[in-house]
């Protein structure tokens, strides 16, 4: 699925709970990055990991976390903290350096 | 801040005909552009991209060009067909070296009417 796979497709979530997203790519980037898409707003950056172990806060890092625990992997957790949580989740990577990214097919979360 | 502002925000050519979208960015030290093409329900894929050392790049019926001195970047979509219909993307690159993030527009919908 283009080497880098998100899961679930949809998601819902109920007041208070965390959930997370998952993202894996078998690319052999070092760079991941979290978008959250929302209508009308484009692409907006969440949290970014250039190096397994390391990851910087994007622009609207509030209310989520991060790990980056594998090369091939970047979990994103929205927290009971994000009280906007109803959007489109993106993930992709990169090689390191001036490269486009590759998008995961995307997590659709609705709040419940 | 950074910022990237794309116009229009939505756009509808008759098949064939061509197709422009704009973007102006905010930061000089951006010197990477790429643009998405995103389709319904689907992930963004990249459709080209440009370097500041570089004015203009063309693939087929698709081409970018670059200003940097009034840092604003097009896209220009030649003989339309309908599977063109779709969002477009436009991005800047922004932090040091080893540490690419891009800073994306807000979307073009682009409608080719056959």
């Amino acid at each position: 699925d283009g080497g880098i796979t998100q899961s679930p497709k949809y998601l819902f979530r109920k007041e208070g709970q965390n959930v997370t997203l998952s993202c894996e790519q078998n690319l052999n980037h070092d760079a991941m990055y979290w978008y959250r898409q929302d209508p009308g707003q484009g692409l907006r950056l969440i949290y970014y990991s250039q190096i397994v172990n390391d990851f910087q806060k994007g622009d609207i890092a509030e209310g989520y976390s991060v790990s980056r625990e594998k090369k091939e992997s970047f979990p994103l957790t929205v927290t009971s903290a994000q009280k906007n949580p109803t959007a489109f989740y993106l993930c992709a990577s990169s090689m390191t350096g001036p490269y486009g990214y590759t998008f995961g097919s995307g997590t659709r979360l609705t709040v419940v | 801040g950074e910022n990237v502002e794309q116009h229009p925000s939505t756009l509808s050519v008759q098949e064939g005909d061509s197709a422009v979208i704009k973007c102006t960015y905010s930061d000089s030290a951006s010197n990477y552009f790429p643009w998405y093409k995103q389709e319904l329900g689907k992930r963004p894929q990249l459709i080209i991209d440009i370097r500041s050392n570089v004015g203009e790049k063309k693939d087929q019926r698709i081409a970018v060009t670059l200003n940097k001195t009034a840092k604003h970047f097009s896209l220009h979509i030649t003989e339309t067909q309908p599977e063109d219909s779709a969002v477009y993307f436009c991005a800047a690159s922004r932090g040091t070296s080893g540490t690419y993030k891009y800073i994306f527009g807000t979307g073009t919908r682009l409608k080719v009417l056959a």
